[in-house]
């Protein structure tokens, strides 16, 4: 099983819809959970963080963690092309390791 | 420094060739992580360092990978007798704790010839 699993996508949505990524977690422990967007040929930036259970909110998007079921979700509310990368969900495990998914590419369409 | 710093930007080496790459973190961060992503792929971990320690050296794919840390701040990256396969883009990564937000440098894209 691996650490951290998200849909490898292509996610297609439409302009200014709502876009929907998940991510589950293996590590029943890890306790910091972050989102970041890389665009092709560049490094990961960090989006969202988020630390204890419930919605997280920050412009666009929504940052969703349930502890109990291992579960993060990222919400991204009126997706512009711009929004169009691939997202990656982060979960620090034990010992401080950060593990990253595989990322979910995000496509919005005009 | 104001974020994280990787060196070179760019590597061209011949196979067989040692190569070292340099990660300077943002002052102040304990953490520090380096990554290597190939074209199209995700994130693959290769080592965590806390401090000067290296708890996690799981992900290093073989004895042609080293990496040391010195005086809590840069980090180097060897790898010894290079081969195609390590084609591939190096990225670091530094946080505060291990336990809070991670930010990356611009990566050092690695190609072996």
């Amino acid at each position: 099983q691996k650490e951290v699993e998200q849909n490898s996508g292509p996610l297609s949505v439409p302009e200014g819809a709502i876009a929907s990524l998940n991510c589950t977690y293996s590590d029943r422990g890890s306790q910091s959970f972050f989102w970041y967007r890389q665009y092709s040929g560049k490094s990961p930036e960090l989006i969202m963080f988020i630390y204890s259970n419930g919605d997280k909110e920050d412009g666009r998007f929504t940052a969703q963690l349930n502890k109990a079921s291992q579960y993060v979700s990222l919400l991204i509310r009126d997706s512009q092309p711009s929004d169009s990368a691939t997202y990656l969900c982060a979960v620090v495990v034990s010992w401080g390791k950060l593990q990253f998914g595989a990322g979910t590419q995000v496509v919005v369409t005009p | 420094g104001a974020g994280v710093s990787q060196s070179p930007s760019n590597k061209v080496t011949e196979k067989g060739k040692d190569v070292e790459l340099r990660c300077d973190p943002i002052s102040g961060h304990t953490a520090l992580y380096w990554y290597r992503q190939s074209l199209g792929q995700g994130l693959e971990f290769l080592i965590y360092f806390q401090g000067n320690s290296a708890p996690d050296k799981s992900g290093l794919p073989s004895d042609r990978f080293s990496a040391e840390r010195t005086g809590g701040s840069v980090s180097t990256l060897t790898i010894q007798r290079t081969q195609q396969e390590d084609s591939a883009v190096y990225l670091c990564a530094s946080s505060f704790d291990g336990n809070t937000e991670a930010f990356f440098g611009q990566g050092t894209r690695l190609t072996v010839v």
